[in-house]
């Protein structure tokens, strides 16, 4: 079966660097998103991977290793407003998305 | 200014009603999408339509279908409405038929809550 795996939860403190990890079983491979979701809004694109290796875009940097089935999401300088759901979703042979149920990020003062 | 918007918000409705969510997407984009987001914040695809046709129909119960009377407008009706139809449903629009290399802007949702 097609099968993506994020932690369900995490905690870091403002102005840290946290990694959410994404790991991936799918029938083909298409590339690999990553959103971003506040509570009670729709996701919001962040990053598209579908080589190896890191994609950085200000804070955010996404990484990818198709070998490995792996991905994670760097966000560097966390602020209060990161705190927000992050969704990584897989686009198969087919090139339907198969979407992680997502990792709640927590940040504290 | 609002690039992909759905109505209602939120619809409290009682289990066996008939009801429709509506979508606009004002960005020009060929293909729209709908989603169903349950408790466990799974996204699944349900519709894809690409210039009115429809392009992806995952396995959903045919009490939902959806109408496109245009390529702005993707609208999801449900009849007979069950309580595990309770979700939040987003609708979704990319310029073009491959979800791997477009970006989806996504609606704020709809909340649906069936009594």
């Amino acid at each position: 079966g097609q099968n993506i795996d994020q932690p369900t939860e995490m905690t870091a403190t403002e102005g840290a660097i946290v990694q959410i990890n994404c790991t991936y079983q799918t029938s083909g491979f298409n590339g690999l998103f990553w959103y971003q979701q506040h509570a009670g809004e729709a996701p919001t694109f962040l990053s598209y991977n579908v080589l190896d290796g890191l994609e950085e875009k200000g804070r955010f940097s996404s990484f990818l290793s198709r070998s490995k089935g792996y991905s994670y999401l760097l966000l560097k300088e966390l602020q209060m407003k990161d705190s927000a759901s992050y969704l990584c979703a897989v686009a198969d042979s087919n090139y339907q998305l198969i979407w992680g149920a997502g990792t709640k990020l927590i940040i504290k003062p | 200014d609002t690039a992909v918007s759905q109505t209602p918000k939120y619809l409290v409705t009682q289990m066996g009603n008939d009801k429709s969510i509506k979508c606009e997407q004002n960005l020009g984009h060929d293909t729209m999408y709908w989603y169903k987001q349950d408790s466990k914040k799974f996204l699944k695809i349900m519709f894809s339509y690409n210039n009115k046709e429809l392009i992806i129909n995952e396995t959903v119960p045919n009490r939902f279908s959806p109408k496109s009377p245009d390529k702005a407008h993707l609208n999801l009706h449900i009849n007979s409405l069950e309580l595990g139809d309770s979700a939040v449903y987003f609708c979704a629009s990319s310029p073009e038929t491959d979800p791997s290399t477009d970006t989806q802007y996504f609606g704020p949702g709809t909340r649906l809550t069936v009594l």
